[in-house]
């Protein structure tokens, strides 16, 4: 069982907009402002979408973006694109007493 | 360009120790921290720990303690995961990622990954 929770799956039709949540606690998503999200292809290694909440790194595209509202964060792709369908797992910095990094269980988004 | 090159593949008999490498290149190597991911077949990432590779100090996941360390050569730009006491369940891809944030602490913020290394435990 993961520390943040993701919904197994999402989808969406090209063009459309999708909404991924993820679900912690107070001790990580909701008590620090350090949530990323990575998108993951198969075979391959995940890629850094969104830190610190809802910063882009350079080169991903401004249709993806990032938002937290008390213990849950939230990943919105816009304008759907064939090759956003992966998976796409979220982190959060846990404190350094027990658990330092969490990740969600992942949401595999299929584009319709 | 930032490239973290892994070692390969490995097939390790329960019980027995494994040991990964991470090769960094086109950056200055002691200037950030490397975290090691790991994924099991089909399942969802799980943060192992990190290194920094300015002074060396670890952070270990709790439910891994006294199985991992992880050691750096800023001589090479090379980092190393060795996990001991192999069990079926630590069959998985391993990733090292470089991580940036705030210095001295791992907050899940890796923007450059390695390729992966499947270790696969069996008898």
């Amino acid at each position: 069982q993961s520390a943040l929770t993701q919904p197994p799956s999402a989808s969406g039709s090209p063009g459309q907009s999708v909404t991924i949540s993820c679900t912690g606690t107070s001790s990580d998503v909701g008590g620090y402002n350090y949530v990323s999200w990575y998108q993951q292809h198969p075979g391959k290694a995940p890629k850094l979408m969104i830190y610190e909440v809802s910063k882009r790194p350079s080169g991903v595209p401004d249709r993806f973006s990032g938002s937290k509202s008390g213990n849950t964060a939230s990943l919105t792709v816009s304008g759907l694109q064939a090759e956003d369908e992966a998976d796409y797992y979220c982190s959060s910095y846990a404190g350094s007493n027990n658990f330092h990094v969490v990740f969600g269980g992942g949401t595999k988004l299929t584009v319709l | 360009q930032v490239q973290l090159v892994q070692s390969g593949a490995e097939v390790k008999k329960p019980g027995a120790s494994v040991k990964v490498s991470c090769k960094a290149s086109g950056y200055t190597f002691t200037s950030y921290g490397i975290s090691w991911v790991r994924q099991a077949p089909g399942q969802g990432l799980e943060w192992m720990g990190w290194i920094s590779a300015y002074n060396g100090n670890t952070n270990y996941a709790q439910k891994l303690q006294g199985r991992v360390t992880m050691t750096t050569d800023t001589s090479t730009s090379t980092a190393y995961m060795e996990l001991r006491s192999l069990r079926s369940d630590d069959t998985a891809v391993y990733y090292c990622a470089r991580q940036i944030g705030p210095p001295g602490i791992a907050v899940g913020t890796f923007d450059y990954w390695g390729q992966g290394t499947l270790v696969t435990v069996s008898s």
